[in-house]
């Protein structure tokens, strides 16, 4: 069975800090996405990286796929309280396109 | 209206009552999806539709039972619920299955309570 770790699965910080959140798995994905829930909403796509080793940003937010595409990082510099939400990783199996997805990691950036 | 579209937000059914969830998305998209994500566990993958045709049963229990008239609208229609079935219920939708690289569009989900 596959299974995608997150961590932390909970992580609280003061605003202007920078953070990581880790998505692990001994299975190799054929690209990985990230995703924001917000209270009372359904994820919303963040990025897709492909490409093992690729880099991606998006403003103040860095994504990381691992060299071997078993594992990816998602950096934020300087969290603003906007940033709270849930962040939700989801590999992709590549022999039958099903995503595999990890638990969360509930962040919350205090003012 | 864009986007993929939920409703009801929420819904409190009783363990003998039938009801119906419905999702609609205007965005084009071939594939549609019914999750289930329940507090601190992995989202759960339900059913697939891909070109109106369900590609996928993940073991789902027969009180669950999906329908997918056409490309735009996915129903969950649920009867003898137990209490462990609430859950957030998500659909979602895409380009196509199998077509990762643009990702899902969700809808806000309906919260479900079976009491």
């Amino acid at each position: 069975t596959q299974l995608l770790e997150q961590s932390p699965q909970f992580l609280s910080i003061q605003e202007g800090e920078n953070l990581t959140v880790y998505c692990n798995s001994s299975s190799v994905f054929s690209s990985l996405q990230w995703y924001r829930q917000e209270p009372g909403e359904g994820p919303v796509l963040l990025v897709t990286v492909v490409t093992g080793g690729e880099v991606k940003k998006l403003k103040r937010l860095t994504f990381q796929f691992g060299d071997a595409r078993k594992d990816s990082s998602l950096h934020i510099t300087a969290a603003q309280p906007g940033d709270t939400g849930l962040y939700l990783c989801a590999g992709e199996d590549g022999s039958n396109y099903q995503l595999i997805w990890g638990a969360g990691t509930k962040l919350i950036i205090k003012p | 209206e864009t986007g993929v579209t939920q409703t009801p937000r929420h819904l409190v059914m009783g363990m003998t009552n039938k009801k119906s969830l419905k999702c609609e998305q205007h965005l084009g998209h071939n594939a549609m999806y019914w999750y289930k994500q329940s507090a601190k566990k992995p989202l759960e993958l339900m059913f697939v539709y891909n070109f109106k045709e369900q590609t996928e049963n993940n073991s789902v229990p027969s009180r669950f039972s999906p329908e997918c008239p056409n490309s735009s609208h996915l129903f969950l229609h649920l009867h003898t619920l137990q209490p462990e079935d609430s859950a957030l219920y998500l659909c979602a939708s895409s380009p196509r299955q199998g077509a990762q690289e643009y990702g899902y569009t969700f809808g806000s989900g309906t919260r479900l309570t079976v009491v």
